[in-house]
């Protein structure tokens, strides 16, 4: 089964930390995707990678940032929490050939105060 | 991008089957229709995709109407286990970097 983890479930953060989310996925796969979600309006697309040191920007990129250094491995950075950052944030993977179904890890809520 | 408009909840008795309707009117020839589920607190799960012929696998069975305005994703014989938020994507972008646009999808409730 692909394992797609997140390092945290739960995370409260100060206004203006610095934070790291990160996402590993064990299955090889090239594409890798951070969303944020929120009651009412879904999950929208933060940043999402297709190669080892590669990243696009999703449709919310603002205060937020990316990190492929390693194929398993993509990290979102917050690099100023803001309370309006408070949000469930998911990781998901998907491999560059196939059905292309994204398989998603359970995801960090994440509380700025 | 196409969009989707699904019912906003519905309800299904368990053991019998949950149909959930989903409208893609611009949706183009080469974009998939995928559904997805997403259990309280956990993340989203790949359920079932078609591109026009109807589709089928041990979760769920997939309906595209022959114009491909619509579709519909059949749980046979639903559990209180399938109780969910069920959405239905169109999938858009090139190759495998397309991203998924999620909506607010269905919320199924399993009622015993």
């Amino acid at each position: 089964d692909v394992k797609v983890t997140q390092s945290s479930r739960y995370l409260v953060k100060r206004t203006g930390e610095k934070v790291f989310l990160e996402c590993v996925q064990d299955m090889d796969h090239e594409n890798m995707f951070w969303y944020r979600q929120d009651p009412g309006l879904g999950l929208r697309l933060i940043y999402f990678s297709y190669d080892v040191k590669m990243k696009e920007k999703g449709d919310i990129p603002e205060g937020y940032s990316v990190s492929r250094e390693k194929k398993e491995r993509f990290s979102l950075i917050l690099e100023s929490a803001s309370t309006n950052q408070t949000s469930m944030y998911l990781c998901a993977s998907t491999p560059s050939s196939g059905k292309y179904e994204q398989y998603f890890g359970p995801g960090t809520r994440l509380t700025v105060t | 991008d196409a969009k989707t408009t699904q019912p906003t909840s519905m309800d299904c008795a368990e053991g019998r089957a949950a149909n959930l309707p989903c409208n893609h009117s611009t949706i183009s020839g080469n974009e998939y229709v995928y559904w997805y589920r997403q259990i309280h607190s956990q993340g989203p799960q790949y359920i079932i995709h078609g591109l026009k012929n109807n589709e089928t696998n041990e979760m769920a069975s997939l309906i595209i109407t022959e114009d491909r305005k619509s579709s519909t994703l059949i749980l046979p014989h639903a559990t209180l286990r399938d109780t969910a938020v069920y959405y239905c994507i169109v999938r858009v972008g090139r190759g495998s970097q397309g991203n998924l646009i999620f909506g607010k999808g269905t919320k199924l409730s399993v009622k015993p």
